[in-house]
């Protein structure tokens, strides 16, 4: 198994670019989540899915979009960058869902680095 | 909104001795899970130990343990014998449902 995979490593965009964070995982995880890490901030959930065509906001949505159309993918969407943005995105899947979001281990992709000029 | 904090934003062991790293949480939840991340300079997020609340006996793994106070809302990790690879940034998470968060995090140096 691959694991949860993240594409690009590293991006750099100008203020007002879209762009689109891939993650996949082929782990058959229900679970699937995007995080970012800021210095000194620790990982905040942006966007969560609890499995295809289910997706619900985290601590930090604003400025993102996610759609989950199959239960391998769950990319990130940004429409409209802002320097605010620039942080490292990490993706990451578990299994388990249901009421009380089940008792599966997550797990984290390699992260991806975005810089907005 | 949860919180969860780690007080010591840096801290340091002598090879081979332990140290213990510290977490606090606040919830009104009694039924959650409380993990310990490591994040080396690969970034790669690593998971260390995980509790489930609902458990009194303490988890370990190998060389990690940690000491989960449910009432006084304290989940501390305990590194034994301390190696150079374990020196990276250790995450304190509390999960609630599908809600996740991380404490800032506590820097690791191991002295050789």
């Amino acid at each position: 198994n691959a694991g949860v995979t993240q594409t690009p490593k590293f991006q750099v965009l100008k203020t007002g670019q879209s762009m689109t964070l891939q993650c996949a995982q082929d782990m058959n995880h229900e679970y699937m989540s995007w995080y970012r890490q800021d210095p000194g901030m620790g990982l905040r959930l942006i966007h969560y899915s609890v499995g295809a065509g289910i997706t619900d906001q985290g601590e930090v949505p604003n400025g993102y979009n996610v759609s989950r159309s199959t239960t391998e993918d769950f990319p990130l969407r940004l429409l409209s960058a802002a320097p605010s943005q620039t942080s490292v995105y990490f993706c990451a899947s578990r299994r388990g869902s249901g009421t009380s979001g089940g008792r599966g281990t997550q797990y984290f992709g390699p992260g991806t680095r975005l810089l907005v000029l | 909104a949860q919180t969860v904090t780690q007080s010591q934003p840096e801290m340091s062991v002598q090879e081979a001795e332990t140290v213990t790293l510290s977490c606090t949480y606040d919830t009104s939840e009694s039924d959650y899970y409380l993990f310990w991340y490591k994040q080396p300079p690969s970034r790669q997020m690593i998971l260390v130990i995980r509790q489930e609340a609902y458990k009194q006996q303490n988890a370990t793994e190998n060389r990690f343990s940690v000491n989960f106070q449910k009432a006084a809302k304290s989940f501390s990790l305990k590194i034994s014998d301390s190696q150079l690879g374990d020196a990276a940034m250790y995450f304190c998470a509390y999960r609630r449902g599908y809600q996740f968060y991380f404490g800032t995090g506590t820097s690791l140096t191991v002295i050789p």
